[in-house]
């Protein structure tokens, strides 16, 4: 069973610092990896989606990386800001054709600080 | 293209009653998920659709739920004789059959039993 691991639950950065989220999973067959981000009571943003082959995916301000053999992730912010405060999601889909649903993390709560 | 919808967006009933909750993908996807979210969680995956055909049920789908799609368009799921263990938010998602499957979510759903 695929289980997926967000480290730290919760983190506190001031303004304009770099960050990493991380993001483990137990079964290396993955097909895709997507990054979410849930602001409080509302529903799931997708930001980023890395295919089993590819190793990176940026987008503006975020990249995420992929390494498949050692079933990890990385969510990279650069120059944080206020407006990136909320919670963090990764999810992992199989590679079995027709099992695309998603398997997810707990989370990672951000807070940037002004 | 006007994103994946849900309604309600709230729901407050009290132990014992029925309740339905409609979702509305994006129009040219045939793939359709409902998810489950308690307090603090990730989405657990509930059940998903590929046009009209219900193609797989999670174990988390008790004989209480059920979900439709007719005609492959919009989905209801339904739960009958709630319980205060069903409060959660239930989240819509849904995705295009084509090698990258990303997943688009809705708004989701509130319940609170009572």
């Amino acid at each position: 069973k695929q289980e997926v691991t967000q480290i730290p639950a919760a983190l506190s950065v001031p303004e304009g610092e770099n960050l990493v989220l991380n993001c483990s999973f137990t079964d290396s067959a993955i097909y895709n990896l997507q990054w979410f981000r849930q602001d409080p009571g509302k529903g799931l943003t997708s930001l980023l989606l890395i295919q089993s082959s590819q190793r990176e995916q940026t987008s503006g301000r975020l990249n995420a990386s992929l390494d498949k053999s050692s079933g990890r992730s990385t969510l990279y912010i650069a120059a944080s800001q206020p407006g990136d405060s909320a919670t963090y999601l990764c999810a992992v889909s199989l590679s079995n054709f027709g099992n695309e649903k998603l398997t997810f993390g707990t989370g990672t709560r951000l807070t940037i600080i002004p | 293209d006007t994103g994946v919808s849900q309604d309600p967006r709230h729901k407050i009933t009290k132990r014992g009653q029925n309740v339905t909750f409609r979702c509305d993908p994006i129009s040219e996807h045939n793939r359709l998920y409902w998810y489950r979210q308690t307090l603090g969680q990730g989405p657990e995956f509930l059940t998903y659709f590929q046009n009209e055909a219900q193609l797989e049920k999670s174990r988390l789908l008790s004989d209480r739920f059920s979900a439709e799609r007719p005609k492959g368009s919009f989905s209801t799921l339904e739960i009958q004789r709630t319980e205060q263990g069903d409060s959660a938010m239930y989240l819509c998602a849904s995705s295009l059959s084509i090698l990258v499957y990303e997943q688009y979510f809705g708004p989701g759903t509130r319940l609170t039993v009572t």
